[in-house]
């Protein structure tokens, strides 16, 4: 099975503050990661997929990235909505995996 | 609007069976592939089973693999989830969600609580 092993476990930062989430694949998965964020006591939403692309109605302060098998989540401008656990998702192979989960707090 | 309501929930003792239920709404059902999340009180998302539109495609976690049987009715936009041989470990919150034009969960429902006691 492919690992995701996704950093920090949990954050604390300032609104207007940029954060990024990491997720580190244990073998190559092309550009089949997508990003979800949940929110407290709500469903998981879809953020980014295949790597680098926006979900419809995301903001654009939400992006994605790769560097080989490292996949980042970047939030700018963080704003106060902005607080709940962020999962990364490998699609490329089954079983398909998430990663660990990052909560995030605003201070 | 796209909706997923799941149902079928409850209170079940190790080793029986229950089946859930996901009624979908707001897009063609019969167009998309379809999954079946968990997630255990306080822990991180575990995807379970995904169907293929047509029902030609199916897959499943080791964890779930010989118990549990994911299955669909196109005619009734209805995705069911048949769980047997339960165990304490399969409590959980179960969401169902579409996978999109590239397969990922694009939206996902409220999510069902099973809870596996004795």
């Amino acid at each position: 099975d492919i690992q995701m092993t996704q950093s920090p476990a949990s954050l604390s930062a300032s609104p207007e503050e940029i954060v990024t989430i990491t997720c580190q694949a244990s073998q190559d998965i092309g550009n089949w990661l997508a990003w979800y964020q949940q929110k407290p006591g709500k469903s998981p939403q879809l953020l980014i997929y295949s790597a680098t692309s926006l979900a419809d109605g995301i903001p654009s302060r939400f992006s994605g990235s790769r560097s080989g098998t490292q996949y980042s989540l970047k939030i700018s401008r963080l704003q106060v909505e902005d607080t709940g656990i962020y999962y990364c998702l490998q699609r490329y192979s089954n079983p398909w995996t998430f990663g660990g989960g990052t909560k995030l707090e605003l201070k | 609007e796209v909706q997923l309501v799941e149902s079928g929930g409850g209170l079940v003792q190790p080793g029986r069976s229950l089946k859930l239920s996901c009624v979908a709404s707001g897009f063609t059902f019969s167009n998309y592939g379809m999954n079946w999340i968990r997630q255990a009180p306080g822990k991180g998302l575990e995807w379970v089973a995904y169907i293929s539109s047509g029902s030609s495609y199916i897959y499943y976690a080791e964890t779930v693999k010989g118990r549990f049987t994911i299955s669909r009715d196109n005619a009734k936009n209805t995705l069911y989830l048949q769980m047997t041989s339960l165990r304490s470990e399969d409590t959980a919150l179960y969401y169902c969600a579409r996978g999109g034009s590239l397969g990922d969960f694009d939206y996902w429902g409220q999510g069902v609580m099973v809870t596996v006691s004795s």
